[in-house]
């Protein structure tokens, strides 16, 4: 069955370190989206991608970077973890071409502890 | 831009009871989709249903019911007779087209209503 995984699950990281996530989906979706979940804000949207060599910033890019060298992967990665970046981050893939388009499935999220 | 707002931040029930979870949205374009997801305790999102902005139909799926109503900018999920399992998070989120993004839309998430439904 198609799916989208996240890895690590759980990461505990040292303030100032380089840490990446990684997202696949086996949809063959076209867009791909990075979220962070903080208690009281829901998910806030970090980057984003409709495509191969395509990447946007989203509400809440700040220290943060993705790349888009194919259409399965979109990692996301923290140039320098800082405690404020603790959260959960989840994320998620659509199709445009779908019909109705664009209704977001997620992955099972990753649990990110910055000391 | 867009907002969505859920003002129940927690609901407590007790089994069996309805309850209604308030959307209530934001937004200048005319042409929107509006998502409910739910956020069991292992922590997934699962989607729930998909609404645009040109049908108000309510719609209902065994327990779950849903009411837009596009004068008052209201999305509200009813779930009839709760059950434990119910008990989770549950997002209302929005997506518009974004001009820049051709046909590709984005989520706005309200910060979600923590449901427990007590046996």
């Amino acid at each position: 069955d198609a799916e989208i995984t996240q890895s690590p699950r759980h990461k505990i990281t040292e303030t100032g370190r380089q840490v990446t996530l990684a997202c696949h989906q086996t949809w063959n979706h076209n867009n791909m989206f990075w979220y962070r979940q903080d208690l009281g804000h829901g998910l806030r949207l970090i980057h984003y991608s409709y495509g191969v060599q395509d990447t946007n910033k989203g509400e809440v890019s700040d220290g943060y970077s993705v790349s888009r060298s194919n259409t399965e992967d979109l990692p996301l990665t923290l140039e320098s973890a800082a405690s404020s970046q603790t959260s959960v981050y989840f994320c998620a893939s659509s199709e445009s071409r779908s019909i109705p388009p664009d209704t977001q499935y997620f992955g099972p999220g990753t649990r990110l502890t910055v000391l | 831009a867009q907002k969505v707002t859920q003002a129940q931040t927690e609901i407590s029930v007790v089994e069996k009871e309805d309850v209604t979870l308030d959307c209530v949205y934001e937004t200048r374009d005319t042409t929107y989709y509006l998502f409910w997801y739910k956020q069991p305790p292992s922590g997934e999102l699962v989607f729930l249903i998909r609404r645009n902005s040109f049908d108000e139909q309510n719609e209902i799926s065994g327990r779950y019911s849903w009411n837009f109503q596009k004068s008052t900018s209201s999305f509200n999920f009813t779930i009839t007779a709760s059950q434990v399992v119910d008990s989770a998070v549950y997002f209302c989120a929005l997506s518009v087209t974004y001009r820049s993004s051709g046909s590709a839309r984005q989520l706005t998430f309200g910060s979600g209503t923590q449901l427990t439904v007590l046996p």
